[in-house]
């Protein structure tokens, strides 16, 4: 059973529209961390956030935002006023205490195409 | 202050042949971790070595095996080399302190099995 569910693998979106990822994920653990990361065509995964299971807060940074709902086991992500810069692919992770932090185990991906 | 470095960046080896991948965490980090991102897919796991041993692999072959030196860095080994081999190996450095946890990933080294 894929642990990191990202349903959405391609989103065309025009420049300056909002755009939400949707991450599900699937763990027993009671402490884990979720993630997400950014990778550009260059290739390097760049971080973006990481959050705590036990922090359920929404975080916004600039144009980035996102929903930690533990009810329905879901870390979306969402662009405001879209960029072409933010063409990437982008992955959810997570990690459990149970099994190890350093053991990430990522979504499959969804694939952002901003048009200009 | 320097992040995850990885050498060679791209790698060209031909079936059969082995290859050596090089990793250095960031400064003060203890821990690495290695994965491997076939073409359109996420990451994938693959081995963890702290205190020069590996203490966490992911569903891998023998073929791929590690180091870890004193200094912390790190070396993965593939063996017998496939086509499947084919990908981008990204290494993590991590530490755990005072409750807080922080990982690193490095720009990854692109092979290419032919």
């Amino acid at each position: 059973a894929q642990k990191v569910t990202q349903a959405q693998t391609e989103i065309s979106v025009v420049e300056k529209e909002d755009v939400t990822l949707d991450c599900v994920y699937e763990t027993r653990d009671t402490t884990y961390y979720l993630f997400w990361y950014k990778q550009p065509p260059s290739g390097e995964l760049v971080f973006l956030i990481r959050r705590n299971s036990f922090d359920e807060q929404n975080e916004i940074s600039g144009r980035y935002s996102w929903n930690f709902q533990k009810s329905t086991s879901s870390f979306n992500f969402t662009i405001t006023a879209s960029q072409v810069v933010d063409s990437a692919v982008y992955f959810c992770a997570l990690s459990e205490e149970e099994t190890s932090y350093d053991k990430v185990i990522f979504g499959p991906g969804t694939s952002l195409s901003v048009i200009p | 202050d320097a992040g995850v470095t990885q050498s060679p960046t791209h790698l060209i080896k031909t079936r059969g042949q082995q290859v050596t991948l090089r990793c250095s965490p960031k400064s003060g980090h203890d821990t690495v971790s290695w994965y491997q991102q076939a073409l359109g897919q996420g990451p994938q796991f693959i081995f963890q070595y702290y205190e020069e041993e590996e203490r966490q692999r992911g569903n891998f072959p023998d073929r791929f095996s590690g180091h870890q030196f004193p200094n912390y860095s790190s070396e993965l080994n593939v063996n017998a080399l496939l086509l499947g081999d084919s990908a981008l190996y990204l290494c993590a450095s991590s530490l755990m302190r005072g409750g807080n946890y922080e990982q690193y990933f490095g720009p990854g080294t692109r092979l290419t099995v032919t």
